[in-house]
């Protein structure tokens, strides 16, 4: 099987645009979570979907946000980007959802706002 | 609310050494546990985890971690490390209704 991809792996942005971010999961897998990850805070976690569905959701401000698809894709955006979000952002799946599930992860996609 | 702590940033080691990589929580409810690790640009993948059971848990690769639900740690060991171990190790916990929340991680520096 296919492993977790996202797209795209690098990007630059500047200062108050917005982005999207893409995530396909496992084939199969219905549970999508995305983390941020800095040197500074180390990984932390944003939301998780199930089934279009967010049961989720971390401390971050309302500029974040996602969504699930029916085909299990997932997407954030980020709007008004600041600098402090420059981050990896990485998304992972699972069969289901669940707090014993392995979370299986993608590479990640290395945001820079300038 | 869960926390993770792993209380060594950086652990450097010499190939064939053992390792001990720490790890220590905090929850009022029961938890698992998890090891992840995370080599040079790369996601993370799932090295071992405590679910319930036995709290020794062993990973393909021999390294092995320990519950101790008294002094609530899950520190990860190895008794021999290769240079190819070289990685950010990450402990994470999580519990019914919760998102996993991750520590922030070790580096396992192996030199020869």
């Amino acid at each position: 099987k296919a492993g977790v991809t996202q797209t795209p792996r690098y990007l630059i942005k500047t200062r108050g645009q917005q982005v999207t971010l893409s995530c396909s999961p496992i084939s199969g897998h219905r549970s999508v979570s995305w983390y941020q990850q800095t040197p500074g805070q180390g990984l932390q976690f944003l939301f998780e979907y199930f089934s279009e569905t967010q049961r989720n959701k971390g401390n971050f401000p309302g500029r974040f946000s996602g969504r699930q698809f029916s085909n299990s894709r997932s997407e954030m955006n980020v709007s008004t980007l600041e600098l402090g979000d420059s981050a990896l952002y990485l998304c992972a799946s699972s069969p289901v959802a669940g707090a014993r599930e392995t979370q299986y992860f993608g590479p990640g996609t290395r945001l820079l706002v300038l | 609310a869960q926390s993770v702590t792993q209380l060594d940033s950086q652990v450097p080691v010499f190939e064939e050494a053992p390792v001990e990589l720490r790890c220590n929580y905090s929850s009022s409810v029961s938890v698992y546990l998890f090891w992840y690790v995370q080599y040079p640009n790369q996601g993370l993948q799932l090295l071992l985890k405590y679910l319930s059971g036995s709290t020794l848990v062993e990973s393909i690769n021999g390294f092995e971690a320990e519950f101790n639900k008294s002094q609530t740690s899950f520190h990860l060991r190895k008794p021999s490390v290769h240079i190819s171990d070289t990685a950010e190790y990450f402990c994470a916990v999580s519990s019914e209704g919760t998102a996993l929340i991750f520590g922030k991680g070790t580096t396992l520096s192996v030199s020869s």
